[in-house]
């Protein structure tokens, strides 16, 4: 099965900013997705990303709140912009195998 | 509305308890269900079930699932003060990679 990377593993965000959130995966993938786990909540998918065409979102969830990029097919990035405290959350990448990746803990002050 | 409804929401036992974890949901183009352990950030894969009534097993977990009655079953025998994580149910939907997420059994092992 893939192995999922992501970075940073944590961030602590002044509101009003950005942060570009990586995940990286051994193989290539056709498919990966975003999702979000809100404090004491459970994962949310927030996007697919097809490498070579827009990504998908979920309905509650914006391009241009959380653009993603694919560039290839073992690299995605997720932005969370314009961050207010309630963007404080686990961001996950997973990809087609249902693993997932290690999460990006970001807190926003 | 597809929906994925876990219970209890949380749960202590002793070391050596057996314990029953469930899932229910409600989803159409069902594919399979999948059973997750979550003890830091990442998700870590369990089972996957897909056919009714086959029992999945590794070690002293197992699970279950129902598709008539459209639940599914975790459980662990002889638990253990490292099974304290949260238990997340998934759906996959057919066609996709899709998953919703049940909302999580918290469970806490006490030494």
């Amino acid at each position: 099965s893939a192995v999922i990377s992501q970075k940073p593993s944590r961030d602590i965000c002044q509101r009003g900013t950005s942060l570009t959130i990586q995940c990286q995966v051994d193989s290539q993938v056709t498919m990966m997705f975003w999702y979000r786990q809100q404090p004491g909540q459970s994962l949310t998918l927030i996007a697919t990303a097809n490498q070579g065409s827009e990504a998908t979102y979920e309905s509650g969830f914006v391009i241009d709140k959380f653009p993603i990029s694919r560039p290839n097919l073992t690299f995605s990035t997720l932005t969370v912009s314009n961050m207010s405290p309630e963007d404080s959350s686990i961001y996950l990448c997973s990809v087609e195998d249902r693993n997932f990746g290690p999460g990006t803990r970001l807190t926003v002050l | 509305e597809d929906k994925v409804v876990q219970s209890p929401l949380s749960l202590v036992v002793h070391e050596g308890d057996t314990v029953t974890l469930n899932c229910s949901y409600e989803v159409t183009n069902f594919r399979s269900l999948l059973w997750y352990k979550q003890e830091k950030k990442a998700p870590t894969f369990l089972f996957m079930l897909t056919s009714s009534g086959i029992e999945k097993k590794s070690g002293r977990l197992s699970s279950i699932l129902d598709k008539k009655e459209l639940f599914s079953i975790l459980n662990i025998t002889a638990t253990q003060t490292g099974d304290s994580a949260v238990y997340l149910c998934a759906v996959l939907f057919s066609g996709t990679y899709k998953y919703i997420f049940g909302t999580g059994t918290r469970l806490k092992v006490l030494a």
